[in-house]
């Protein structure tokens, strides 16, 4: 069956780039329109899309945050590396890493999510 | 950006029928999908490409799409379901995936 874990540091001071890692398992990021996305969501607040990583090694990232993202992969591991830079505190809350089998196809598959403080 | 618009809150009484919103622009041409999230886990699907129950998902758990309306109904409701829900889809003309503010569903 389909798992993911997300992993990475829970404190981390402003300025400061994070960097989580999903590891999975029960599917390739080799084949053919699969794909990783990452999704956080602030303490209270609702859901709000990162990421995708396509097994093209195709990417694509939220507009509002493109400047400070990056989303990279290692099929031989089976992992999804992603990094924030410039932390704020209002990047404080939980990131999730999920599965996809295309653009469109929903996010079917979920990790237990990583929480994450921005704090000096 | 496209923009989906959900209720803050929905009530229901136990055993009746729990009515969820989430309003686009021409939302019926969209794939839209619906998570259920409990406190302190992560979001489930629960409905996807409008109205397709994943395995697992009980039937009383259904969706529509019309006009500018995605709608996520929960016959029979009942205090296990009791959670946040919220709305998704893929704006590909901006190419950004796209979440709904979320309702928070209480069965009372």
């Amino acid at each position: 069956q389909i798992t993911l874990k997300e992993s990475g540091p829970t404190l981390v001071k402003p300025t400061q780039t994070l960097t989580l890692t999903c590891s999975f398992s029960g599917f390739s990021l080799s084949n053919s329109g699969v794909g990783v996305a990452w999704i956080r969501q602030p303490p209270g607040k609702a859901l709000e899309w990162l990421a995708h990583i396509f097994w093209d090694d195709d990417k694509r990232y939220s507009p509002s945050l493109k400047s400070r993202l990056s989303v990279t992969k290692d099929t031989s591991k089976n992992q999804v590396v992603l990094t924030l830079t410039n932390m704020d505190p209002v990047d404080t809350g939980t990131y999730f890493c999920a599965h996809v089998i295309a653009a469109r196809s929903p996010f079917d598959f979920w990790g237990q999510g990583t929480r994450v403080t921005v704090s000096s | 950006s496209y923009v989906l618009t959900q209720p803050p809150s929905v009530s229901v009484a136990p055993g009746e029928t729990a009515r969820i919103i989430c309003g686009g622009i021409l939302i019926a041409r969209k794939s839209v999908h619906w998570y259920q999230q409990k406190p302190g886990q992560a979001p489930v699907l629960v409905i996807s490409y409008g109205s397709d129950r994943p395995s697992g998902i009980p039937e009383r758990f259904s969706g529509s799409n019309s006009g500018d309306t995605a709608t996520l109904t929960i016959t029979r409701a009942d205090a296990g379901d009791e959670a946040d829900y919220y709305c998704q889809m893929w704006d590909s003309t901006n190419d950004d995936w796209v979440f709904g503010g979320g309702t928070k569903l209480t069965v009372l």
